[in-house]
């Protein structure tokens, strides 16, 4: 079945530093993945989106990568700020799940001043 | 453009009473998926609505149910409240059913005593 993974519970940066979170997923047949952003008391919230078509997306300070060799992405925040401190999950769909998003189980990121 | 509202925020039941969530999803949004998330398990997939047929579930027990309205408004129902059903339910909205944004609410945090 599918599965998707992050690969560390706490992730501490610097201010101003850029912040790599990793996620590993199992299917091979996934379709399409989302990075949300949690923060306490509040739900997931959208960041950047990729399908399976693309190798990487960017926004507003985030860059996107997707490795379907080694069936792994990264989200990459530039010059993260207090802001950006939050817990950070991967999402995917697979093939034949419709809408069913399948979470990693997120990693905490802690914004050092 | 209004954002995902789920009624209540918050709710205290007492065990083995039944709850009903209430969702609305952003305006034109016709899929509403629905999460449990406890700090143990992680965000999991309840189950997903579009065109107000149930088109996937989790691995939930019947206790959970849901429905969803002409105007994609969707509720969600659980009888015979449990300890273990203490939560965040959230509510995720989409346009379609494949490879789309999905947009979350802000959650009802539900609490069994």
């Amino acid at each position: 079945g599918e599965s998707v993974g992050l690969h560390l519970p706490t992730l501490s940066v610097q201010e101003g530093d850029n912040s790599i979170i990793n996620c590993a997923y199992s299917n091979s047949a996934s379709d399409y993945f989302i990075w949300y952003k949690q923060e306490s008391g509040k739900g997931p919230q959208f960041i950047i989106d990729i399908r399976s078509n693309m190798d990487k997306r960017q926004g507003q300070r985030v860059t996107v990568l997707l490795n379907k060799t080694v069936k792994h992405l990264s989200l990459q925040i530039a010059a993260t700020q207090p802001g950006d401190s939050a817990v950070y999950f991967c999402a995917g769909t697979f093939t034949g799940g419709g809408n069913k998003l399948t979470f990693g189980t997120g990693t905490q990121l802690k914004v050092e001043l | 453009k209004a954002g995902v509202t789920q009624t209540p925020r918050y709710l205290i039941k007492t065990r083995g009473q039944q709850v009903t969530l209430s969702c609305s999803p952003i305006s034109g949004h016709r899929s509403v998926s629905w999460y449990q998330q406890t700090p143990g398990q992680g965000l999991q997939f309840l189950f997903e609505y579009f065109s107000e047929t149930q088109r996937n579930k989790g691995n939930f027990p019947g206790r959970f149910s849901g429905r969803q309205f002409s105007n994609s408004r969707s509720e969600m129902n659980v009888s015979t409240l449990e300890l273990g059903d203490s939560a965040l339910y959230l509510c995720a909205s989409s346009k379609d059913r494949v490879n789309t944004e999905a947009f979350f609410g802000q959650g009802t945090r539900l609490t069994v005593v």
